[in-house]
């Protein structure tokens, strides 16, 4: 019965590659999000989506494309991968508040 | 130009103490604040949060303070159990819509 899922939880990927990454939330959330955890730790938002439609987009590169097929799921795909896209990616979900429930991360390592 | 600071990396109390958590912020327009926990290789939990118009929200053993007119607030756990040894980390919204934005953590140790 998790709340949000991700999948995989570990991707270890060449640079150059595509890949993807799968968020899926049970708890009836209208709005999901992608985090980027960088080496530092911060936590940055990538992407935000509101039963379905993009509302947040903040500066990222368009390697990156996030897809909702519907409002439970949110995917995150990436072309072209690179060293500095070695992160931590985090699904969170929220409705209405503030207050955003998160996945439990997904590590992506590019060598 | 981190809008969130969390200037302590790191803290370490005795079990059975208070452990006081301190974030300060820049941006005027933020009116929510909001404190997540996160153990290793887990997501950030919600923990407590404090709407700008409040000067305090309490939570069984987590206490949220926060003082406007010094951008400053603060998450006080008492009493400390080991239980509580993790990251901690600040987020603030309000001028985006649900964006937030979070400070960079403090890690907590609480030894017993």
């Amino acid at each position: 019965d998790t709340a949000v899922s991700q999948t995989p939880k570990y991707l270890v990927t060449q640079m150059g590659n595509d890949k993807s990454i799968k968020c899926e939330q049970n708890l009836g959330h209208d709005t999901m999000y992608w985090y980027k955890q960088d080496s530092k730790k911060f936590l940055k938002i990538m992407f935000s989506y509101n039963n379905k439609e993009l509302i947040i987009n903040e500066t990222v590169p368009n390697r990156f494309s996030p897809k909702s097929p519907d409002k439970a799921h949110l995917n995150l795909h990436i072309n072209s991968l690179e060293l500095g896209d070695s992160a931590v990616y985090f699904c969170a979900s929220s409705l209405d508040s503030y207050e955003q429930y998160f996945g439990p991360g997904t590590r992506l390592t590019v060598t | 130009d981190q809008q969130v600071k969390q200037n302590s990396p790191s803290l370490s109390v005795q079990e059975g103490r208070i452990s006081i958590l301190n974030c300060d912020y820049t941006n005027s327009m933020f009116d929510y604040f909001l404190w997540y926990k996160k153990y290793p290789a887990e997501g950030p939990t919600f923990l407590i949060s404090i709407s700008s118009i409040k000067d305090k929200n309490e939570d069984g053993r987590f206490t949220v303070f926060l003082n406007k007119s010094a951008k400053h607030l603060s998450l006080h756990i008492v009493p400390s159990q080991p239980g509580d040894s993790a990251v901690y980390f600040c987020a603030a919204a309000g001028e985006y819509g649900n964006k937030l934005v979070f400070g960079a953590g403090t890690i907590l140790r609480v030894k017993s």
